[in-house]
């Protein structure tokens, strides 16, 4: 069974803060997706990442995708209120199809 | 990207009734999938919808349960039977399109 461990859980800072968010499995993935989501909305699409060691750029949100294709982080930098909500990552396989496997998620909280 | 509709967006519901979710796409997808989400909690896969088939079932959740129609390429429902209060959740419909998944907006689903 793939696994995948998000970590933190939770995430509560202040406007201004950097923070890291940390996805990982001793599982190999084909790509490895970031997602947002609000309260009473659907997870967005934040970024897919599917070379090992890739890095992408989202204005202040970094997101690399480990050499072994095992783990991945997301970066925010400078976060600011509207940053908050629930982060999810998500490990692909089987292909194109979309078969997904989600980590617990990250409630982030950023305060003025 | 994949537009979808999913409604209803929130109902309450007693105990032992059955609600059905439907899932609209704005283009023609292969497969459709159902999520569960509890509160606070990430996505659980239910279901894969295929078109024409039988919908592929994941580990703990049974067709009895949930039934699912997919009768075109573009629609799918998910039926929640005989419901109780452990089933208050936020179900969710996705697609897969060039190996990136989209959802809808949830139906926050509440069994009193």
């Amino acid at each position: 069974t793939q696994l995948l461990e998000q970590s933190p859980q939770f995430l509560s800072i202040q406007e201004g803060e950097n923070l890291t968010v940390y996805c990982n499995s001793s599982s190999v993935f084909s790509s490895l997706q970031w997602y947002r989501q609000e309260p009473g909305e659907g997870p967005v699409l934040l970024v897919t990442v599917v070379t090992g060691g890739e890095v992408k750029k989202l204005k202040r949100l970094t997101f690399q995708f480990g050499d072994a294709r095992k783990d991945s982080s997301l970066h925010i930098t400078a976060a600011q209120p509207g940053d908050t909500g629930l982060y999810l990552c998500a490990g692909g396989y089987g292909g194109s199809q979309g078969n997904l496997i989600f980590g617990k998620g990250t409630k982030l909280s950023v305060k003025p | 990207s994949a537009v979808i509709s999913q409604k209803p967006s929130r109902d309450i519901c007693q105990r032992g009734t059955s609600l059905t979710i439907q899932c609209q796409v704005d283009s023609q997808v292969t497969m459709m999938f159902w999520y569960r989400q509890q509160p606070g909690q990430s996505l659980t896969l239910i279901a894969t919808a295929n078109q024409g088939s039988e919908a592929t079932y994941e580990s703990g959740f049974v067709i009895d349960k949930f039934p699912i129609s997919r009768p075109n390429l573009t629609f799918s429902t998910l039926t929640v039977s005989n419901m109780s209060p452990e089933d208050s959740s936020i179900y969710l419909c996705s697609v897969a399109q060039r190996g990136k998944a989209f959802f809808g907006q949830g139906t926050r689903l509440t069994v009193v």
